[in-house]
């Protein structure tokens, strides 16, 4: 099993500019979510889906758009990017109930110059 | 409204030396708990977790942590730091009232040096 895989790893946009990070997971996971990772603040809830069709909004949703058409993909757009969505993003899924372990994909580091 | 609060930012041990990072959260109802580890460059792995089944829970890589209610604690511990343990340390919850394991808390984390 891959897991939740992230695309791209790495990534640089100007000021602006649009852009979809991939996530997906071959776990068959209903729930998934989207998180940001900045220096000394932990991570913070984006967007979550607790099943294809369902989207919600998380603690820091400015800037950001999320889908879910398919149980397997969450993608992540950015509407316009703005220095202040510098961060690491991460996508995680798990199965139904608070109890469960979310699984983490690897990370999409990104730059906003 | 859920929060973690992890105590300490960075904290530093000897190799061989117990290793003791906590945590203390907010929860109006008894919540879900889980401790996470980030290596270098890498995502978040779990490395245990409370769902009341037990107070003293067992991880791996030789961690626990216990759950200790009357204190709103979850610390984790391992008895004796390798050079491998270190890493960036997240706690976070879960409300069994405000939903599932999509919307976690998180700690800000602690970051854990191990000095040979």
């Amino acid at each position: 099993n891959a897991g939740v895989t992230q695309t791209p790893k790495f990534q640089v946009l100007k000021t602006g500019q649009s852009m979809t990070l991939q996530c997906a997971q071959d776990m068959n996971h209903e729930y998934m979510s989207w998180y940001r990772q900045d220096p000394g603040m932990g991570l913070r809830l984006i967007h979550y889906s607790v099943g294809a069709g369902i989207t919600d909004q998380g603690e820091v949703p400015n800037g950001y758009n999320v889908s879910r058409s398919t149980t397997e993909d969450f993608p992540l757009r950015l509407l316009s990017a703005a220095p202040s969505q510098t961060s690491v993003y991460f996508c995680a899924s798990s199965y139904r109930g608070g109890w469960t372990e979310a699984f983490f994909g690897q990370g999409t580091r990104l730059t906003v110059v | 409204a859920q929060s973690v609060t992890q105590l300490g930012s960075h904290v530093s041990v000897s190799e061989g030396a117990l290793v003791l990072l906590r945590c203390n959260y907010s929860s109006s109802v008894p919540p879900y708990l889980f401790w996470y580890v980030q290596y270098p460059n890498q995502g978040l792995q779990l490395l245990l977790k409370y769902t009341s089944a037990a107070t003293l829970v067992k991880g791996i890589n030789g961690f626990e942590a216990e759950f200790k209610k009357s204190e709103t604690s979850f610390h984790l511990t391992k008895p004796s730091a390798h050079m491998s343990d270190a890493a960036e340390y997240f706690c976070a919850v879960s409300d069994p009232l405000e939903g599932g394991s999509e919307k976690l808390v998180f700690g800000k984390g602690t970051k854990l040096t191990v000095n040979p």
